[in-house]
């Protein structure tokens, strides 16, 4: 069973604070790793995408990946009200098939 | 317009009823999905088209028919609603299936009474 965790949250931060959101996922033959942003009623969109280990960072997102620790993380710098909302971690698995298995993802709120 | 798009945006159906949701992209992306998001579930694959006339299955198949006649369009077909298949189903498609970026449409919700 191909699995990718998350915490659900709650997760709270003032404004201005870094948001810490984290995901681990259960295949060591993983590639491909994503994380997108859906506000409520919305659809998903990306927000990071990830390949090697190591950090990538893209204006106040920096995505974080340890394929050794089989995690993955999403870190905002500087949140904004406008940054509520769930994030979800997208893992695409090497199988014999195509897969991309979403985790349940983490309700971000930034109090102003 | 470009982009994609899902319709009905809003469904409301009996069980036992078949129901069709439909999907279209207008940038000739290759792959096409099917998800379903419930709470607590986060986005679920459903079937997944690599090509036209080329589609699989994902995590939770069960009751859904797919076809794929066409690059642009990817129907999403279930041939006798029940009650657990109200849901949000969201379209996506990317240009490749194992590293890209998936686009998704707005979304359906569909209550099955």
């Amino acid at each position: 069973q191909k699995e990718v965790e998350q915490n659900s949250g709650p997760l709270s931060v003032p404004e201005g604070a870094i948001a810490s959101l984290n995901c681990t996922y259960s295949d060591r033959g993983s590639q491909s790793f994503f994380w997108y942003r859906q506000y409520s009623g919305k659809s998903p969109e990306l927000i990071m995408s990830i390949y090697s280990n190591g950090d990538k960072e893209d204006g106040r997102f920096t995505a974080q990946l340890n394929k050794a620790s089989q995690y993955v993380s999403l870190l905002i710098r500087d949140s904004q009200p406008s940054d509520s909302a769930t994030y979800l971690c997208a893992v695409n698995f090497k199988t014999g098939g195509f897969k991309t298995i979403f985790g349940a993802g983490t309700r971000l709120f930034v109090k102003a | 317009d470009a982009g994609i798009t899902q319709s009905p945006r809003y469904k409301i159906t009996e069980t036992g009823r078949q129901v069709t949701l439909m999907c279209h992209q207008t940038w000739s992306h290759s792959y096409m999905f099917w998800y379903r998001q419930d709470l607590g579930h986060g986005l679920r694959l459903i079937y997944y088209s690599a090509a036209a006339d080329i589609t699989d299955k994902g995590e939770v198949p069960d009751g859904y028919v797919v076809s794929r006649s066409k690059t642009e369009n990817f129907p999403l077909t279930l041939e006798s609603a029940t009650r657990s298949q109200t849901s949000v189903y969201f379209c996506a498609s990317s240009t490749s299936g194992t590293s890209d970026t998936q686009y998704f449409g707005p979304g359906t919700r569909l209550t099955v009474l």
